[in-house]
């Protein structure tokens, strides 16, 4: 069964940094692209960029360039979104999924809450 | 950037009856076209793509239409379990949602 395993729920305040992951298994992490989405609270799906673990090409959304990092560590199958500072306003849920060419997202990650306060 | 625009942003409908959500794209997108379907609480759950291919597992009373800027996905049959809100997505250049129909109980 592919499946994509997310990191907890994280509680932050503005200024720190953070590092959340995804977690493939059940087929071959390198040959997929694993996209970011991210979800505010009671908003809709926005794409913030996707990384091929393969070779770590990473392709951000305009949105998103410069305001986080994906990276991916293909020994262990997991990929990564992190912000060196935290905003209040990046307190969403962040999906992780995998893209099936050329474009179609499937599976999804269960979601990691991430609260950003003071 | 191509923005996805979907309607009506609520959609009441009693059970066994059909809904019809539609999705339009600011510029043609070909059949790049996915939906999804997510429950309170839930990921996102891929449901129909290339406009009209049901996804493994997707029951048959859920259909998608449509090719360069109109689409639309057709529940035939509502079931208890359908309630729940559908996001369209492009994927023809980037990626990018709609912002959702909420399918309601009537």
């Amino acid at each position: 069964e592919v499946q994509l395993v997310q990191s907890g729920a994280e509680v932050k305040k503005p200024g720190e940094s953070l590092k959340i992951s995804c977690k493939g298994s059940g087929y071959s992490f390198t040959s997929y692209w694993i996209g970011w989405v991210r979800q505010m609270p009671g908003k809709g799906l926005e794409w913030m960029g996707i990384i091929y673990p393969g070779d770590s090409d990473t392709r951000y959304s305009p949105s998103f360039q410069g305001q986080v990092t994906i990276s991916a560590d293909k020994s262990i199958s997991t990929a990564y979104l992190q912000w060196s500072s935290l905003k209040a306003s990046d307190t969403a849920m962040y999906y992780c999924a995998r893209h099936v060419p050329p474009g179609i997202a499937e599976p999804w990650g269960q979601g990691t809450l991430v609260t950003v306060s003071s | 950037e191509i923005v996805m625009t979907q309607s009506p942003a609520t959609l009441s409908v009693s059970p066994g009856e059909r809904a019809t959500l539609s999705c339009r794209a600011s510029q043609s997108v070909s059949s790049n076209l996915a939906w999804y379907q997510q429950k309170p609480g839930q990921a996102p759950r891929l449901l129909i793509y290339g406009a009209s291919t049901r996804a493994t597992g997707i029951p048959a009373r859920f259909s998608g239409s449509g090719s360069g800027t109109e689409f639309t996905l057709t529940i035939s049959s509502l079931q208890s379990e359908d309630f729940a809100v559908y996001y369209c997505q492009q994927y023809n250049n980037w990626y990018t949602f709609g912002q959702g129909t909420k399918l309601e109980i009537k």
